[in-house]
């Protein structure tokens, strides 16, 4: 496959509800990242997954926000009762090796969701 | 104060024109990366670097590390490259795996 891979493009939710956005990593990265985008802002970091280890949550900013990864492969960001605050864009990125003087970040074209 | 800064937060050109963004950090870094993102969202990595100077195709990027001090060049711009550029720096240390990133560049390049 080609680059990082998010679904679904664009998330139209009403208020309450419960979202779930998905990111395929390319193959073969061990780190992943999930940033959010909110309109006219800089990218604020969520959460980041390394392989096997204990992910870095430090970023998720409410407990309705949580994220999952399985192995190297897909993860799944789940955002629970939405407020119209989630509205952003929800970016991921991955990279080959963690060390970050060796491996540019690859990122997906985002999630956007709308809390209506 | 924000750890990246970048200057200037707007800029319009003309076709050809020769471009320079600045992004300027406070904190010790292990690499500095120039992004830029098109409307519509999709990011891309132009460079990554810890020091010296990179060159790809008409964009050049220059950093200071005594200075703590980058700067993208554009040579020759193009409606084209009109986009948000943004600098993001890895920090040192433990977390060195986190970026930081600048508000971005708006860039517009007019024909």
């Amino acid at each position: 496959g080609a680059g990082v891979s998010q679904s679904p493009s664009n998330k139209v939710t009403e208020k309450g509800k419960d979202v779930e956005l998905r990111c395929d990593p390319i193959s073969g990265h061990t780190a992943l990242y999930w940033y959010r985008q909110r309109l006219g802002q800089g990218l604020e970091f969520l959460i980041y997954f390394q392989g096997n280890s204990a992910p870095d949550k430090s970023g998720l900013p409410s407990d309705r926000f949580s994220a999952e990864r399985t192995g190297e492969s897909v993860s799944t960001l789940t955002i629970q009762r939405t407020q119209q605050e989630d509205s952003a864009v929800y970016l991921c990125a991955s990279r080959l090796i963690p060390h970050p003087g060796n491996s540019p970040l690859h990122f997906g074209n985002g999630t956007r969701l709308t809390v209506t | 104060k924000n750890e990246v800064e970048q200057s200037p937060q707007n800029l319009t050109a003309q076709e050809g024109e020769f471009i320079t963004i600045n992004c300027s950090y406070s904190v010790g870094i292990s690499a500095l990366h120039w992004l830029q993102q098109h409307p519509g969202g999709g990011i891309v990595s132009l460079f990554m670097l810890s020091s010296g100077k990179k060159k790809h195709g008409r964009l050049i990027a220059t950093i200071n590390i005594q200075e703590k001090h980058s700067s993208l060049h554009i040579t020759a711009s193009h409606p084209r490259d009109s986009a948000v550029y943004i600098c993001a720096v890895s920090n040192s240390g433990g977390s060195n795996y986190k970026l930081t990133f600048g508000k971005g560049t708006l860039l517009t390049v007019n024909p």
